[in-house]
């Protein structure tokens, strides 16, 4: 079955500091989706990336699809602790009406 | 509508006893998606449902889960004969159906979290 690998799987960041995380999988995607789940609480939705090489940016925080649409990254950029949470990949699998998610990065920032 | 809601929030039982968790999406979405968390790990797709047709069910779903959605609105996920195993947070959320490759865009309830002593 379809491999979600995200790296690293926990990042401690001092604030103001970047952070970046990555997610690969074994196959080519029609798209990929960002959510960021907080502690205690429940995925909530980002963005999703259907274009090759494609680059968005909601303030702070900068997605990337990969040029062969198997990997994707998100980067933030001047950490906040409001940024605290893990951050999960998901891709459409089977006929794409199911979403797998990666394994999941945690960023922990603080003071 | 303010979103997808679960109930209960919380459910301690003891091994061997049955649960059921319900879920009411958001009113106009026509997909219903049933996901377990554990601890450290992402969510896992268990089963899923567009209007009350429940198209796919994930081999993590074993005989004694059972999902339904009797008239394409709230759903209802059981749990027969508890194990300890099923202790999880069970993630229930909801998205229009979208006719093209695009995905489905999810928005998730709070979660049920479920502890099977």
């Amino acid at each position: 079955g379809q491999q979600v690998m995200q790296i690293p799987q926990y990042q401690h960041v001092q604030e103001g500091e970047d952070f970046t995380t990555y997610c690969n999988s074994s196959t080519t995607l029609s798209n990929i989706q960002w959510y960021k789940q907080r502690p205690g609480g429940h995925p909530v939705f980002l963005i999703q990336l259907v274009k090759s090489g494609e680059v968005k940016k909601q303030k702070r925080l900068t997605f990337q699809f990969g040029e062969a649409k198997k990997n994707s990254s998100l980067h933030i950029t001047a950490t906040q602790t409001t940024d605290v949470g893990t951050y999960f990949c998901a891709l459409p699998t089977g006929t794409a009406s199911k979403l797998t998610f990666g394994t999941g990065t945690r960023l922990q920032v603080t003071l | 509508d303010t979103g997808v809601s679960q109930d209960p929030r919380h459910k301690i039982t003891k091994r061997g006893q049955n649960v059921t968790f319900r879920c009411d999406p958001i009113s106009e979405h026509n997909r219903l998606y049933w996901y377990r968390q554990t601890l450290g790990q992402g969510p896992e797709f268990l089963t899923y449902f567009q209007n009350e047709a429940q198209l796919e069910k994930s081999r993590l779903l074993s005989d004694r889960f059972s999902a339904e959605r009797p008239k394409g609105s709230f759903s209802t996920l059981e749990i027969q004969r508890t194990e300890q195993g099923d202790s999880a947070m069970y993630l229930c959320a909801s998205s229009p159906y979208i006719s093209r490759s695009g995905a489905n865009v999810l928005t998730f309830g709070a979660g049920s979290r479920l502890t099977v002593l």
